[in-house]
C-alpha cells in the first residue's frame, strides 16, 4: 500500500524567510504533484513533476523529484502573506487496469506571519 | 476550457433524503474521479470512472451511488446519508491511458455537504 508522509504539518514562518516542505512515498512512482489549498476552497494546481530530476518554479516556489530518494521538496523563498494556505503533495499510480489513482499526502498547513 | 464543475455548491439534507450531486467537465477528459474531504485531512478517493465505466470504487457505503451517464458528466445520488458523511465533495477529471500527458488531476469547485 502507497503510503505518502508530508512534513512538518503545520509551519509558521516569518515573511521573507526561506522554508522547505518534505514529501516521501513509499513505491516507486514518476508523478507527484503539488496543490494548494485556501480554507473552503477547492484544489489549485500548483506542479506537476514527471521525472526523476524535475524541478519547476513558479513565483516563490520551487518544487523538485528524486524518484531515488522517493523525496519531493517544495521550497518557498521569501514567504509573503500572500502563500499562507494548506499545501498537498500527491503521488500518481496505476491502480487497476489503465486507472490511475492520486494518494495525498496529509497536508502542510502554512501561515507567513508579518 | 479547463473547468470542472460542480453542482450545487452546498447542499443540507436529512438523513432520510434523496439527493444527487453533479460535475461537468468538456476538457474531452475520459477519467472522472469523486473525493470527499474532511475538514483540516486530504482527499481521500471514492471512486473512478474510466470512459464511461466505473474503474474503481474504495469500499464506499452503498448510501453513496455513481453515475457517469456521458463522458462530460458524472453524477454522485446520495441515500440514508448520516452525520459523518458531512464532506466536501470534490469532482475531478484527467486525460486518459495513449496520450502523452500527465495525467493531471483538474478539481472542480466541490459540493460542501452538510447531513442533519
Amino acid at each position: 500500500e502507497l503510503k505518502v508522509e508530508q512534513n512538518p504539518l503545520f509551519l509558521s514562518m516569518q515573511e521573507g524567510k526561506n522554508y522547505t516542505i518534505y514529501c516521501n512515498y513509499s513505491t516507486t512512482s514518476d508523478r507527484l504533484y503539488w496543490y494548494r489549498q485556501d480554507p473552503g476552497k477547492s484544489l489549485e494546481s500548483l506542479f506537476v513533476l514527471l521525472s526523476n530530476g524535475a524541478v519547476k518554479q513558479e513565483g516563490r516556489l520551487m518544487a523538485s523529484l528524486d524518484t531515488k530518494a522517493r523525496l519531493s521538496t517544495l521550497h518557498i523563498t521569501a514567504a509573503v502573506h500572500d502563500l499562507s494556505a494548506t499545501y498537498f503533495c500527491a503521488v500518481d499510480l496505476l491502480k487497476s487496469g489503465s486507472a490511475r489513482q492520486l494518494t495525498f499526502g496529509s497536508g502542510t498547513q502554512l501561515t507567513v506571519l508579518p | 476550457d479547463t473547468e470542472v464543475t460542480q453542482t450545487p455548491k452546498h447542499l443540507v439534507m436529512g438523513m432520510t433524503n434523496k439527493k444527487s450531486l453533479k460535475c461537468e467537465q468538456h476538457m474531452g477528459h475520459r477519467a472522472m474521479y469523486w473525493y470527499k474531504q474532511k475538514a483540516k485531512k486530504p482527499p481521500e478517493l471514492m471512486f473512478v470512472y474510466s470512459y464511461e465505466k466505473l474503474s474503481i470504487n474504495e469500499s464506499v457505503p452503498s448510501r453513496f451511488s455513481p453515475e457517469c451517464p456521458n463522458s462530460s458528466l458524472l453524477n454522485l445520488h446520495l441515500h440514508a446519508l448520516q452525520p459523518e458523511d458531512s464532506a466536501l465533495y470534490l469532482c475531478a477529471s484527467s486525460q486518459f491511458m495513449g496520450v502523452i500527458s500527465s495525467y493531471e488531476q483538474y478539481f472542480g469547485p466541490g459540493t460542501r455537504l452538510t447531513v442533519t
